[in-house]
């Protein structure tokens, strides 16, 4: 029973490319949450989807970032033209069901971004 | 300002001691949860406690809450060095968004 799944592990990228960073929720999982870490910080939420819905994305910055969980395939957040600030962990949990304030969150290894 | 501010920062003791490491919030909460996460890797749960619960135990674990005073502490008894990592406690707002503290850095030494 494969846990949540996050690919590449490691990316590299030059100022103005775009990253793209996926997310394979657990098995039966249908809710996808993105958070960023930044160096000696704690976790940072970005955006809760279900599949093809954004139900929260207040932590999103108002540019350049996107993310999506299509019916079909992992969960994509897309950084557009990247900064330096960008570097950072990027973490995915998923969940089982939402709305339930018990509901646990099972979190992915990360893909931790360097922009150069 | 950030929901969850844990203390102390870092923490070092000796492997075999105790630790404790304490968790502050802000607005009403329907339970509180600890994670740990090692060097480099995602975080891990290790125990959620809910607003009804004054106490509980996993193992080597034991949480408390104090909701009168919105806190928290993260006891683990009988340190060992694979205890080495990053704890943060996180408490949940809106549909699901876990909000987290800054983390307390633990270091056992052997």
């Amino acid at each position: 029973n494969a846990g949540v799944m996050q690919n590449p592990r490691h990316l590299v990228r030059r100022r103005g490319q775009e990253a793209r960073l996926r997310c394979s929720p657990m098995k039966g999982h249908s809710h996808v949450y993105w958070y960023r870490q930044l160096p000696e910080e704690g976790l940072k939420f970005m955006v809760y989807l279900q599949k093809e819905n954004i139900i929260d994305e207040s932590g999103m910055p108002k540019e350049r970032f996107s993310a999506e969980f299509p019916k079909e395939g992992p969960s994509i957040l897309r950084i557009q033209q990247v900064v330096r600030g960008d570097s950072a962990a990027y973490f995915c949990a998923s969940s089982r069901q939402g709305g339930r304030r018990n509901n646990e969150q099972f979190f992915g290894p990360g893909t931790r971004l360097t922009v150069l | 300002s950030q929901q969850g501010e844990e203390d102390p920062q870092a923490l070092s003791i000796q492997e075999g001691e105790n630790a404790t490491m304490n968790c502050s919030y802000k607005t009403s909460i329907n339970n509180l949860q600890w994670y740990r996460q090692n060097s480099g890797r995602g975080l891990v749960h290790l125990i959620l406690i809910r607003s009804n619960e004054r106490e509980k135990h996993s193992g080597r674990l034991r949480v408390t809450l104090d909701t009168s005073k919105k806190s928290s502490s993260l006891l683990i008894t009988a340190s060992r060095a694979a205890d080495t990592a990053s704890y943060f406690c996180a408490t949940i707002q809106g549909a699901q968004k876990l909000v987290f503290g800054q983390g307390t850095r633990l270091t056992i030494n052997p």
